[in-house]
């Protein structure tokens, strides 16, 4: 089972910036949060991922708890191509594990 | 960022047949390669993690003798659905580690199998 939890659902209005939350409650000191995206009917794609410190890359921004017990990813002028399922998993050098994610609609 | 391939992008067979599903990583050599399978409106869920010149280690209920998997060089690892049946059919993805970062996983764009 996943050791993350993330709401099912979010909708965002195109333009605006989209705030996903996940909860990992139970990472452990050396475990990364990671976060991907999946688009109908393809292979995940890679966003961030940071083990303490706030990260940013062009796609987003991942912010992490100083405790690291939850983190948010955000999508600062989401788009409509952005509607996609987000993945938000906490692992070391291992395989995913794939919870439901939050499926993110942005609204023209 | 890394790019992997999967070969075929879909794949239609009839039941009893074997597929190979290739996955490559294009510019970056993968010690470990990872095999998921995604049903319809589910999440993915690992089948097998695949090293370079050892076995797969396989998932808790899935059958290594069903899903043959082949990683014969750092860049190319195989998965074969052999005696396929309707019930296999599926979206496989595969995934690789950057060995020279080791922190990233890539994934390719998936096979879609349908067993007739």
């Amino acid at each position: 089972d996943a050791k993350t939890t993330q709401p099912p659902s979010m909708d965002c209005a195109e333009g605006r910036a989209a705030n996903l939350p996940c909860n990992h409650s139970t990472i452990s000191g050396n475990e990364y949060v990671y976060w991907y995206r999946q688009i109908h009917s393809q292979g995940p794609q890679y966003i961030i991922h940071g083990l303490k410190n706030n990260e940013t890359n062009e796609m987003a921004s991942l912010i992490i708890t100083e405790d690291r017990k939850s983190s948010t990813l955000i999508l600062p002028h989401a788009t409509l191509r952005d509607t996609a399922v987000y993945y938000c998993m906490d692992t070391g050098r291992r395989a995913l594990t794939f919870g439901s994610g939050t499926r993110l609609q942005v609204q023209p | 960022g890394a790019v992997v391939s999967q070969h075929p992008s879909r794949v239609i067979c009839k039941s009893g047949t074997s597929v190979k599903i290739e996955c490559r990583s294009l510019d970056f050599q993968a010690t470990t390669m990872f095999w998921y399978r995604q049903f319809p409106k589910q999440s993915l869920m690992l089948m097998a993690t695949s090293n370079e010149g050892s076995k797969a280690t396989y998932e808790q209920g899935v059958e290594k003798d069903k899903f043959l998997i082949n990683h014969a060089s750092l860049t190319l690892s195989t998965l074969t659905v052999t005696s396929a049946h309707p019930e296999d059919s599926s979206f496989y993805i595969c995934s690789a580690f950057d060995r020279g970062t080791e922190e990233t996983q890539y994934f390719g764009p998936g096979t879609r199998l349908l067993v007739l």
